[in-house]
């Protein structure tokens, strides 16, 4: 039974270029969670999506980022145009279809965005 | 709003030494409580939780129990292992799904 599968692990891009964050949820699970871990400091949510629904998207930037996460296929977060700024390990995260406060998550072990 | 405020890292410990770190809320509602332990290059896992008053959460030799007339969660354990060296990360979430962390509390085990 996978667990959350992101791909690509390491992502390096140069300013300016599209960065494209891949992320197949367990199996099972149909709630998907993106984070983004700047060095040394901790989580920040960045968006909640169930299949073909974006439920939270209160901690994405409004410029140049957008998630997905379609009928079929993985979940995708999408950087446009990225900038320095933007370097930073992103996790994905997957819950169950019940009330996912008393599960916790599952998670990926992350794209390492380094922006050059 | 909802928050979770860890202790500060890095911690440093000897092998066999006891473990406490402080990890306290804020939360409208009964939030579920969490621990996650990140191990360098990797996600998180979840590590134990508690989903209501005064459970006791615990895995692996880690104890953490959920006090809500102190809204605490201190993450504890009574001998630790170098293997035990990692950042751990204290955690809420409420009936929303969106779960909240802490900023990670860094742990380095000499022997």
């Amino acid at each position: 039974n996978a667990g959350v599968m992101q791909n690509p692990r390491h992502l390096v891009r140069r300013r300016g270029q599209e960065a494209r964050l891949r992320c197949s949820p367990m199996k099972g699970h149909s709630h998907v969670y993106w984070y983004r871990q700047l060095p040394e400091e901790g989580l920040k949510f960045m968006v909640y999506l169930q299949k073909e629904n974006i439920i939270d998207e209160s901690g994405m930037p409004k410029e140049r980022f957008s998630a997905e996460f379609p009928k079929e296929g993985p979940s995708i977060l999408r950087i446009q145009q990225v900038v320095r700024g933007d370097s930073a390990a992103y996790f994905c995260a997957s819950s169950p279809p019940v009330q996912g406060r008393d599960y916790g998550y599952t998670f990926g072990s992350g794209t390492r965005l380094t922006v050059v | 709003g909802n928050s979770v405020t860890q202790m500060e890292g890095p911690v440093t410990l000897s092998e066999e030494a006891f473990l406490t770190i402080n990890c306290t809320y804020t939360a409208t509602g009964y939030p579920s409580l969490f621990w996650y332990v990140q191990y360098p290059g990797e996600g998180l896992q979840l590590l134990l939780k508690a989903t209501k008053a005064d459970d006791k959460g615990s895995n692996k030799g880690f104890e953490a129990t959920y006090r809500k007339e102190t809204t605490s969660f201190h993450l504890e354990k009574g001998s630790v292992q170098v293997s035990d060296s990692a950042v751990y990360f204290c955690a809420l979430s409420t009936g929303g799904f969106k779960t909240i962390f802490g900023a990670g509390t860094r742990l380095f085990v000499k022997a």
